[in-house]
């Protein structure tokens, strides 16, 4: 079945450690994002990519990185400059136009201890 | 003040109980979302609308572009419909802006 897969689930990382979640997608959309949600907010966004070996910083993107260097593939680097990395991060997927289903993968919960 | 704003943020019923959950925008829109995320964190989407209505088995979406306001509907709520419901307007291309959502919970 055609769908969104986030990995990993859970994660805990170290303060001052790189961590890279994956985000791969089998629906054959242009579109990819990462969203973040703290606790009784709403998504942020902090990248997105509407075509292959392209992407553009979102509303949050600081202390994070991306690549697209496969239409299927959108992973999100959590970089040690990231202050307040703990949180819950989303991906998401669809047509490149505008008003399109948005698909979601499942999320991946990051810890920093 | 956000671009997309939601009523109630909190919401409890008791099962059998019609709900209404309200999202209001403020900027123009090309699509109104309406999402559900599992307790676990999945986000599902429930709805796309561009203008009226639209009916998926217990659910029925609504959406008036002139008064930048949509609603969400639940009908026979039941316990296993609690969840975060999430508005989001395509505000830009493909690119959604997202409302604080609501927790609904249902009681048997």
């Amino acid at each position: 079945d055609g769908g969104i897969t986030q990995s990993p689930k859970y994660l805990f990382r170290k303060e001052g450690q790189n961590v890279t979640l994956s985000c791969e997608q089998n629906l054959n959309h242009d579109a990819m994002y990462w969203y973040r949600q703290d606790p009784g907010q709403g998504l942020r966004l902090i990248y997105y990519s509407q075509i292959v070996n392209d992407f553009q910083k979102g509303d949050i993107a600081e202390g994070y990185s991306v690549s697209r260097e496969k239409k299927e593939s959108f992973p999100l680097t959590v970089t040690s400059a990231q202050k307040n990395p703990t949180a819950f991060y989303l991906c998401a997927s669809s047509s490149d136009r505008g008003g399109n289903t948005i698909y979601f993968g499942e999320g991946s919960w990051l810890t920093v201890v | 003040k956000n671009e997309v704003e939601q009523s109630p943020q909190n919401l409890t019923a008791q099962e059998g109980e019609f709900i209404t959950i309200n999202c209001s925008y403020s900027v123009g829109i090309s699509a109104l979302h309406w999402l559900q995320q599992h307790p676990g964190g999945g986000i599902v989407s429930l709805f796309m609308l561009s203008s009226g209505k639209k009916k998926h088995g217990r659910l029925i979406a609504t959406i008036n572009i002139q008064e930048k306001h949509s609603s969400l509907h639940i009908t026979a709520s039941h316990p296993r419909d609690s969840a975060v419901y999430i508005c989001a307007a395509s505000v830009s291309g493909s690119r959604l802006t997202f409302g604080e959502g609501t927790q609904l919970t249902v009681n048997p």
